[in-house]
């Protein structure tokens, strides 16, 4: 079956820093893949998506590049803030698994200032 | 924007007691989801469904039950409460048929079962 894994963490990086937070996949159709943040007493949000092998998601600084070759699908920020403090979730959605998603473990992220 | 509304932020029950979690989306959405989150096991599918009055056992299910009457709203149902139903409560939306469509959030129902 579909399963994604991620960098355990926690990770802390003071304000500025290069983040990175690793995301591999296994999946049997050819999956979507997603990153979701989760700020403290929230729900997740969609942060940013890529469908197909290359593309490149992108949103408030946030990049992914969706790695068919390595199965991967990174969340790279060039500097980090202290408001990007939050637990981040990457995840896929395959069409043959009826509209659901699987997601990884979740990656708490703090920044310090 | 898609709006999903999960009728608390947090809950007290007691043990054996039934328990209702409300969720309503405003968007029109086919597909809805029941997940819990507890620490270090990240969010796990309780169920999940597709159309009003269908439903999909997730993968942990045993305790629970669901309802779809409109397509609009999607009740959890913990039929006898119990201490280990202590949990985050999330539920979501999302578009069916299409895999690339992310799925859509509330904020969460803290639920603590005493």
């Amino acid at each position: 079956g579909d399963s994604v894994t991620q960098m355990e963490g926690p990770v802390t990086l003071s304000e500025e820093a290069f983040l990175t937070i690793n995301c591999t996949y296994t999946a049997t159709g050819y999956p979507s893949l997603f990153w979701y943040v989760q700020y403290p007493g929230e729900g997740l949000q969609l942060l940013l998506k890529a469908t197909k092998a290359d593309d490149k998601g992108s949103n408030k600084g946030f990049e992914a590049t969706y790695r068919k070759e390595t199965t991967s699908f990174h969340l790279e920020k060039g500097s980090v803030q202290v408001s990007d403090s939050a637990v981040y979730f990457c995840a896929l959605s395959d069409s043959t698994n009826a509209g659901k998603s699987t997601f990884g473990d979740g990656t708490t992220l703090t920044v310090k200032p | 924007d898609v709006k999903v509304t999960q009728s608390s932020r947090y809950l007290v029950k007691r043990t054996g007691e039934k328990v209702f979690l409300e969720c309503v989306q405003d968007m029109d959405h086919e597909n809805m989801f029941w997940y819990r989150q507890d620490p270090g096991l990240g969010l796990r599918l309780i169920y999940f469904s597709y159309d009003v009055k269908m439903k999909e056992k997730g993968d942990i299910p045993e305790g629970y039950s669901v309802s779809r009457e409109k397509k609009e709203r999607f009740s959890l149902i913990l039929e006898s409460a119990s201490t280990n139903q202590t949990s985050m409560y999330l539920c979501a939306s999302s578009l069916s048929g299409m895999s690339n469509q992310p799925q859509h959030f509330g904020d969460g129902t803290r639920l603590s079962i005493l």
